[in-house]
């Protein structure tokens, strides 16, 4: 089982914003340690889209956003494109587990 | 880049050994992780090795099957995997690490290697 816990999908329409959970504990996410976010598209390695709760990046849009606040975070897509599809992970870190991600979330547009 | 090598069917018990080349930044100065991907599951943190190799650490799942070690003359990475299991069928990427205070994180993967354990 995931240690951070994310919504299995979600979707949206063209142009339109989706906002994308994490939730984890107070050893992880809780305890202070940062949010980062990952994008998947198929059949590719996951790519560092969000690092440290709320940075970009190089070469990533800003219609993608992190904020974090106790023990979740999230991510904002706004003006979704087709292009965006994809699974989106968040990961952190853990006292006692060292890396431990979000089990993802397939964004449909 | 990164990019893996050494993936294959093997049956039950056996071993295998990934490989990671990394070319286009200072392999010395960055730790290294292996991070594998079951098929159609999550993301899961398999290993951590320090840019000296005086510092690694396991997934406890795997410990004890799974041996990291890097070779910075080479720029190259590895994971020696031994008594294979069904349930480490997965593709394994490696990912270079970013130390920060508030935690770690991978800056750029490699495009994985799909490791099948089957009879």
């Amino acid at each position: 089982q995931p240690v951070l816990t994310q919504p299995p999908s979600v979707s949206g329409a063209p142009g339109q914003s989706v906002t994308i959970s994490c939730t984890g504990s107070s050893s992880n996410i809780g305890a202070g340690y940062a949010v980062h976010w990952y994008q998947q598209l198929p059949g590719t390695a996951p790519k560092l889209l969000i690092y440290l709760n709320t940075n970009r990046p190089s070469g990533v849009p800003d219609r993608f956003s992190g904020s974090k606040s106790g023990t979740s975070a999230s991510l904002a897509i706004t003006g979704l494109q087709a292009e965006d599809e994809a699974d989106y992970f968040c990961q952190s870190y853990d006292r006692s587990l060292n890396a431990v991600f979000g089990g993802g979330t397939k964004l449909t547009v | 880049q990164l990019v893996e090598s050494g993936g294959g069917l093997v049956k039950p018990g056996g071993s295998l050994r990934l490989s990671c080349a990394a070319s286009g930044f200072t392999f010395n100065s960055y730790g290294m992780n292996w991070v594998r991907q079951a098929p159609g599951k999550g993301l899961e943190w398999v290993s951590f090795i320090s840019a000296s190799s005086n510092y690694i650490s396991y997934t406890e799942s795997l410990r004890g099957r799974i041996t990291i070690s890097r070779d910075n003359a080479k720029n190259s990475l590895y994971l020696q995997m031994n008594s294979l299991r069904a349930e480490d069928t997965a593709v394994y990427f490696c990912a270079r690490d970013r130390q920060e205070y508030l935690g770690t994180y991978f800056d750029l993967w490699g495009q994985g290697a799909l490791v099948t354990v089957s009879s």
